[in-house]
């Protein structure tokens, strides 16, 4: 499954496949970036994050690419399980800043 | 594994009454944060504190909100006059090595404004 983020603010899919959620930055300085996951009633949770100089980072079942041409981020989940039903955000950080800027989230519902 | 913590988790006040946000930061980060999230909305930087003085803060921190390390673990919001638009999750997170180390959030005090 894929979502185009604020166009498609929730994702469904079925337990074992694959997701992807997709976020569009649209700050040119920003140099930093990173995807959160929110449960409910839950602050946000680190996953995964990845530097300007690099286009892709893979951690345990996650993978994010980074395209800075066309300001695009997108965090793909492999084998998606129930519990990783959530809201998933992306957030920008300036080369000389310390803000955090997320986008609007996507929300992840995954089907047993 | 240690964590953020914060208290109260929910805090109904009227409105025009001054409150205070309370937060216990990982023991040996430095940089400290808060940002707040209107129900269904995007999280929203406040303000970035480090060696006792704010780094940055955002337009919505304005006069009415201060933010203090009164000790050696605690790090407080203080909303002086609350408004209803200031009903929120407000949300402490602190790192190790600044903004591009993992920052780490607590589970936030929600904020009722009546």
């Amino acid at each position: 499954g894929e979502s185009v983020g604020l166009h498609l603010p929730t994702l469904s899919v079925q337990e074992g496949d694959n997701s992807i959620i997709n976020c569009a930055y649209s700050n040119s300085a920003s140099d930093y970036f990173i995807w959160y996951k929110q449960e409910s009633g839950k602050g946000p949770q680190f996953i995964i994050d990845i530097r300007s100089n690099m286009d892709k980072r893979q951690g345990q079942r996650v993978t994010v690419l980074l395209n800075k041409t066309v300001k695009h981020l997108s965090l793909q989940i492999a084998a998606t399980q129930p519990g990783d039903s959530a809201v998933y955000f992306c957030a920008e950080l300036e080369t000389s800043g310390s803000r955090l800027t997320f986008g609007e989230g996507t929300q992840l519902t995954v089907n047993p | 594994e240690p964590e953020v913590t914060q208290t109260p988790s929910h805090q109904v006040t009227q409105m025009g009454q001054e409150v205070i946000l309370r937060c216990v930061p990982i023991s040996n980060h430095l940089y400290f944060y808060w940002y707040r999230q209107i129900l269904g909305q995007k999280v929203e930087f406040l303000v970035s504190f480090y060696n006792n003085e704010i780094s940055e803060k955002s337009e919505i921190f304005d006069d009415q909100f201060s933010v203090e390390r009164p000790d050696g673990s605690n790090f407080t919001l203080k909303i002086r006059s609350t408004k209803l638009e200031d009903s929120a999750m407000y949300f402490c997170a602190s790192t190790s090595g600044g903004a591009r180390d993992t920052q780490y959030f607590g589970p936030g005090t929600r904020l009722t404004v009546l």
